[in-house]
């Protein structure tokens, strides 16, 4: 299994609700990440996990708030979010700590924030 | 805050021919790899070339790395119109972290 699936593919939300976009992966990689991406942008980094704890916080608003369950599993909670926050949300993995190595990326969640 | 700059942003060429885009960035970095995106779709790698390395090749695609101006290029030859899609650089600058920052990107169109 060389894939990262990403559920929902697409999400429709207000900005009073709360809801939670999940990536799963089951290659055994202990480094996983959140990337959001604007239409004609590119990836914006926004968290790295590294076993399973939280490594790398790109300064982003605590309206966004990630979880690492297990080596396996990201999820990324969402609340209180605002118009601009509308973007394709990517979730990434790579094999290893040490050492250069590439990223594999799921599908991405589209969010929209009404 | 965005490491690479590419160029050009876009780029529309005739099947069959070569197409070459490039990628600057701004301080030293371990290693450069480059990343290819359809449309609204996730990223796929497509090679990686360490600081100490100035060429790789892979099937159809060259890159090359030179650290003393901190830019790299990537050449596609031969292009299909599979080959359309958006062409991103990443960088990892800083060591241990292992945190990639992408470049601007270049759209490539390749025309049948």
């Amino acid at each position: 299994d060389t894939e990262v699936t990403q559920t929902p593919k697409h999400l429709v939300m207000g900005m009073t609700n709360k809801k939670s976009l999940k990536c799963e992966q089951h290659m055994g990689h202990r480094a996983m990440y959140w990337y959001k991406q604007k239409a004609k942008k590119p990836p914006e980094l926004m968290f790295v996990y590294s076993y399973e704890k939280l490594s790398i916080n790109e300064s982003v608003p605590s309206r966004f708030s990630p979880e690492c369950p297990n080596s396996s599993l990201l999820n990324l909670h969402l609340h209180a979010l605002q118009p601009e926050d509308s973007a394709l949300y990517l979730c990434a993995s790579r094999p290893g700590i040490l050492g250069p190595g590439e990223l594999f990326f799921g599908e991405g969640s589209r969010l929209t924030v009404l | 805050s965005q490491q690479g700059e590419e160029d050009p942003q876009a780029l529309s060429i005739q099947e069959g021919e070569n197409a070459t885009m490039n990628c600057s960035y701004k301080t030293s970095i371990n290693n450069l790899q480059w990343y290819r995106q359809n449309s609204g779709r996730g990223l796929v790698h497509l090679i990686l070339i360490r600081s100490n390395e100035r060429e790789k090749h892979s099937g159809r695609l060259r890159v090359t790395l030179d650290t003393s101006k901190k830019s790299s290029s990537l050449l596609i030859t031969a292009s299909r119109a599979a080959d359309t899609a958006s062409y991103f650089c990443a960088t990892d600058f800083t060591s241990g972290t292992y945190k990639y920052i992408f470049g601007t990107g270049t759209r490539l169109k390749v025309l049948a």
